[in-house]
């Protein structure tokens, strides 16, 4: 079955610091996503974007968060400035034709922020 | 607001026990309906969904969920638990013009041999 990859699979970075955590979604899925999940609670929506725009963004995605598809098959969440709070696993998504098929996970990317 | 309830943080079976996983959504229009199971240091995968038609779903791994309109609920079951299905659940729900996944708190699922 096809991936959605992510790297880096861990990342530590200093309070204040710019982090881009990268995703390549299955080819031709037209939908994506990022989540993230904080220790022992639940799976969070953070962005869905779509024709090469945000199609729906969840209050947790702040100014401090950015997306992007800068080359047709990767996809890039930055965080501007982290905070502790931003200490969580990033999961990357993919859908196909719609946004109401099943999301294609990748295997995350586990950021501490010190 | 939109919103997945799952009854249950810990469930713990025993091998060969039914597994019931409980959940529920709140809205008056029935949305689209997902369960998906994560293992440990992994992403999640899906196990089966509800979109129309036939509100008894099968899917991988032998569960199966039964989508109840009247109840809004949306319940994982299998008939005999295997140590393999130790995991974590989440129910998700994605409404008709939106474009996000709701997930649910999750269901940890022990299974005791």
């Amino acid at each position: 079955e096809p991936e959605v990859t992510q790297t880096p699979s861990h990342q530590v970075t200093q309070m204040g610091q710019e982090v881009i955590l990268r995703c390549v979604p299955i080819s031709n899925h037209l939908y994506f996503y990022w989540y993230r999940q904080i220790l022992g609670q639940k799976v969070e929506f953070l962005v869905s974007f779509y024709n090469n725009e945000i199609s729906e963004k969840s209050e947790i995605f702040d100014d401090q968060f950015s997306v992007e598809r800068p080359d047709g098959s990767n996809f890039t969440l930055k965080i501007r400035s982290t905070k502790l709070e931003d200490s969580a696993m990033y999961f990357c998504a993919s859908s196909g034709q719609t946004q109401y098929e099943k999301l294609f996970f990748g295997s995350g990317t586990q950021l501490s922020v010190l | 607001a939109q919103s997945v309830t799952q009854l249950g943080s810990h469930v713990s079976v025993s091998e060969g026990a039914l597994v019931l996983l409980r959940c529920n959504y709140s809205s008056s229009v029935p949305p689209y309906l997902f369960w998906y199971v994560q293992y440990p240091n992994q992403g999640l995968q899906l196990l089966l969904k509800y979109t129309t038609g036939a509100t008894l779903v099968k899917g991988i791994n032998g569960f199966e969920a039964e989508f109840k309109k009247s109840e809004t609920s949306f319940h994982l079951t299998k008939p005999s638990a295997h140590m393999s299905d130790a995991a974590e659940y989440f129910c998700a729900v994605t409404y008709t013009g939106g474009f996000k996944t709701i997930f649910g708190a999750g269901t940890r699922l022990f299974v005791k041999a």
